[in-house]
């Protein structure tokens, strides 16, 4: 099975408005840590957000926050007011229990139109 | 404070010939990931290590693939006898030894002709 799950291959968006990034996982594990990262064509991986297991409130940077929902294991990324610079590919990422390594999702590639 | 830094950035080799990938973690990290990432894939995990020791390799192909972080330099990932489908991007990431976040480096493209 699939540890992370990204359903969307490719989201459009228009500039200033809101989207909403899927990403669902899958563990036993009771402490576990959940990252988004954000990859343009430049191909860097740059750290967005980090949501720990524990954390009783959604992880928020900026015009990124996390809506965590542990029940149905989903950690969807919602980026606000779109900026054409967002257009890159976005990957949730897991770290589970005592493990330091990071799984990764098959990503979501963003396209910010004017 | 330098980030984690590759080079090369960009390595083209021919099929049967040796690709060494070097890494230099953040300063005061002594934590090191190695990553591939596939064409349209996400990356995946390979190797991680402390330094003169390596302490998961469950992501690593068995054979000719190796990797080493010594007590002085940088972390070195060695691919012998590469073949096209060796071609990726690998990127590194390294934490200090209390804090598990990763910080990652801009990767090396690997292209095998």
């Amino acid at each position: 099975a699939q540890k992370i799950t990204q359903t969307q291959p490719g989201m459009f968006v228009q500039e200033k408005e809101a989207v909403t990034l899927d990403c669902t996982y899958d563990t036993s594990d009771q402490s576990y840590g959940l990252f988004w990262y954000k990859q343009p064509s430049s191909g860097e991986m740059i750290f967005l957000i980090y949501q720990g297991s524990y954390d009783e409130q959604n992880a928020t940077e900026g015009r990124y926050s996390l809506n965590f929902q542990k029940a149905r294991k989903s950690a969807n990324l919602v980026i606000s007011a779109s900026q054409l610079g967002d257009s890159a590919m976005y990957f949730c990422a897991m770290r589970e229990g005592g493990y330091s390594t990071l799984t990764f999702g098959k990503g979501t590639m963003l396209l910010v139109s004017p | 404070n330098a980030g984690v830094m590759q080079n090369p950035r960009h390595l083209v080799r021919r099929r049967g010939q040796e690709a060494r990938l070097r890494c230099s973690p953040m300063k005061g990290h002594s934590h090191v990931y190695w990553y591939r990432q596939l064409p349209e894939e996400g990356l995946k995990f390979m190797v991680y290590l402390q330094k003169e020791n390596i302490i998961d390799e469950s992501g690593m192909p068995k054979e000719r693939f190796s990797a080493e972080f010594p007590k002085e330099g940088p972390s070195i990932l060695r691919i012998q006898q590469v073949v096209r489908g060796d071609s990726a991007a690998y990127f590194c990431a390294s934490s200090p030894p209390i804090d598990n976040e990763q910080f990652f480096g801009p990767g090396t493209r690997l292209t095998v002709l």
